[in-house]
C-alpha cells in the first residue's frame, strides 16, 4: 500500500532555530504539495511543485520559508529562523498529475516552536 | 477558483445513510468537485471526485446537481469510523501545468453516533 511519508512526525525546538521538514511522495507521482494547518486558519496550502519545478509558492512566507525537491523521491520544507506563530501540523501530499489531481496525504509534522 | 458553502456540522445514526451537503454556485464549466475527509489527528483522505456525472466507489456515492451547482456526498451506511470533518472542494481541470491545487474551507464535521 504506497504511502506519503514525511519526517520527523513531531518536532519541539525554540524560538530562532532551523526546522527542516522532509516528505517522500508516493514512487511515480509527479506532483507534491505543502500545507500547513492551524485551528485558527485550518488548511492552508504553502507551495506546490510538479516534476521538480515549483509552480506556486503563493501561500508561504518568503523571508522564513523555503521548499525545495532536490530529487523525485524527496521534497524538504525549511523554516528559518522558526517562530511560535509557525507552531501547527505540516501536511505533504502527492499526486500522479494529468487533468484531475487526485491528492493523497502524508501523516504529517507537529511542529510546536518555544 | 469558486466556493463552497458545508453546513459546520451534522449528526447521523450508525448504520444510516450520510448525506452531506455542499453549495458552489459559482462553479465553471472546467471545475471538478472534489471530497476529502479529515479524521482526527490525520492527514485529509481522498474520497472521490465528480465532473457533472454522478460517481460511486468503494467509500462514497457522489450526487451532483444537473446545473453543477450544488452536490451531495452519500456514505451510504456510516460507521463510527466514518466520523470526520468532509471537505467539498472545486478545482479547476489542470491545464498546461496550471492548477491541482486544492482550497479547504472549513468543512462539515460528521458525528456518526451509536
Amino acid at each position: 500500500d504506497a504511502r506519503v511519508t514525511q519526517t520527523p512526525r513531531h518536532k519541539v525546538t525554540e524560538m530562532g532555530q532551523e526546522v527542516t521538514m522532509r516528505c517522500q511522495p508516493i514512487l511515480g507521482h509527479n506532483t507534491v504539495f505543502w500545507y500547513r494547518q492551524t485551528m485558527m486558519q485550518g488548511l492552508e496550502l504553502l507551495a506546490y511543485f510538479r516534476n521538480r519545478a515549483p509552480l506556486d509558492d503563493s501561500g508561504m512566507p518568503k523571508d522564513r520559508f523555503s521548499a525545495e525537491m532536490p530529487d523525485a523521491t524527496l521534497a524538504t520544507l525549511k523554516i528559518q529562523p522558526s517562530e511560535p506563530r509557525d507552531s501547527a501540523v505540516y501536511f505533504c501530499a502527492s499526486g500522479l498529475g494529468g487533468t484531475q489531481e487526485t491528492q493523497y496525504f502524508g501523516p504529517g509534522t507537529r511542529l510546536l516552536v518555544l | 477558483d469558486a466556493k463552497t458553502t458545508q453546513p459546520p456540522s451534522m449528526d447521523c445514526a450508525e448504520g444510516r445513510a450520510a448525506n452531506l451537503p455542499c453549495n458552489h454556485s459559482t462553479i465553471s464549466g472546467n471545475e471538478y468537485v472534489y471530497w476529502y475527509r479529515q479524521i482526527h489527528s490525520q492527514g485529509p483522505q481522498y474520497i472521490i471526485h465528480g465532473l457533472k456525472n454522478n460517481e460511486t466507489n468503494e467509500m462514497a456515492s457522489l450526487i451532483i446537481t444537473e446545473d453543477r451547482k450544488s452536490s451531495t456526498l452519500i456514505l451510504p451506511h456510516a460507521t463510527l469510523r466514518d466520523t470526520a470533518v468532509y471537505y467539498c472542494i472545486v478545482s479547476p481541470r489542470v491545464i498546461y501545468n496550471q492548477g491541482g491545487k486544492l482550497i479547504f474551507g472549513q468543512g462539515t464535521e460528521l458525528s456518526v453516533k451509536p
